[in-house]
């Protein structure tokens, strides 16, 4: 099993539609997760970062479920500038020296926003 | 704006060349890294400084070095360029750890 499993899509969705994506984990040691977004052929960047209380920033809702080991990410009234690749990145965990410092990156899911 | 600077963008080698990629971060950073991304690989941690002084290896460093020159700035080292290296890399630095990487522009290497 890959340690951070996402699925690749491509998910294709009309303007205005709402759009989750579910993200899953192997470490059970894993303590931060994030979701970062990767325009084509440009740098990751940070989305936002999953709380266990689940948290909002505008259009975009993330939740993580410890107990089943998956993150998602919920997109409201999609806008055309939304499509790019999600990557869910989760911490390594583990209680070797280091292992605190090594993000775990998914392949990413795609998401193509129609007009 | 602040960020982190990578140079060059695009370079193309021949197998054997060797070259230095450079990263700088103006957000006075502590970690920096570098990564490569390939197809249906996603990203891989090549190294990283997790403070200025230090230095470690990620998942895939063989056939590569690093310098962290000071706490600004975070070199990537291709002693003997081979076509397995052709990749995108990016360099990225964060305030601690694990948390809010900010990434550079990427370097699209290719080596023939």
């Amino acid at each position: 099993r890959k340690e951070v499993e996402q699925d690749p899509g491509p998910f294709n969705v009309p303007e205005g539609a709402t759009v989750a994506f579910n993200c899953t984990y192997s470490n059970s040691a894993s303590q931060s997760f994030f979701w970062y977004r990767q325009d084509c052929r440009k740098e990751p960047k940070l989305l936002m970062s999953v709380y266990s209380s689940g948290n909002e920033d505008g259009r975009f809702t993330a939740q993580l479920n410890r107990a089943s080991q998956y993150i998602s990410l919920l997109i409201r009234d999609s806008k055309l500038s939304d499509s790019a690749t999600y990557l869910c990145v989760v911490t390594s965990g583990g209680s070797g020296a280091g292992n605190n410092r090594k993000l775990i990156w998914g392949l990413g899911t795609s998401l193509a926003v129609n007009p | 704006n602040a960020g982190v600077t990578q140079t060059p963008k695009f370079q193309v080698l021949k197998t054997g060349q060797s070259m230095t990629l450079q990263c700088a971060q103006d957000m006075n950073h502590n970690s920096m890294y570098w990564y490569r991304q390939d197809p249906g690989m996603g990203l891989r941690l090549i190294y990283y400084s997790a403070s200025e002084g230090t230095t470690d290896k990620g998942e895939v460093p063989n056939g590569y070095n690093v310098s962290r020159l000071n706490k600004r700035e975070f070199s990537l080292r291709l002693e003997s360029a081979a076509p397995s290296q052709t990749s995108v890399y990016f360099c990225a630095s964060s305030s601690r750890a694990y948390y809010g990487y900010t990434f550079g522009s990427g370097t699209r290497l290719t080596v023939v």
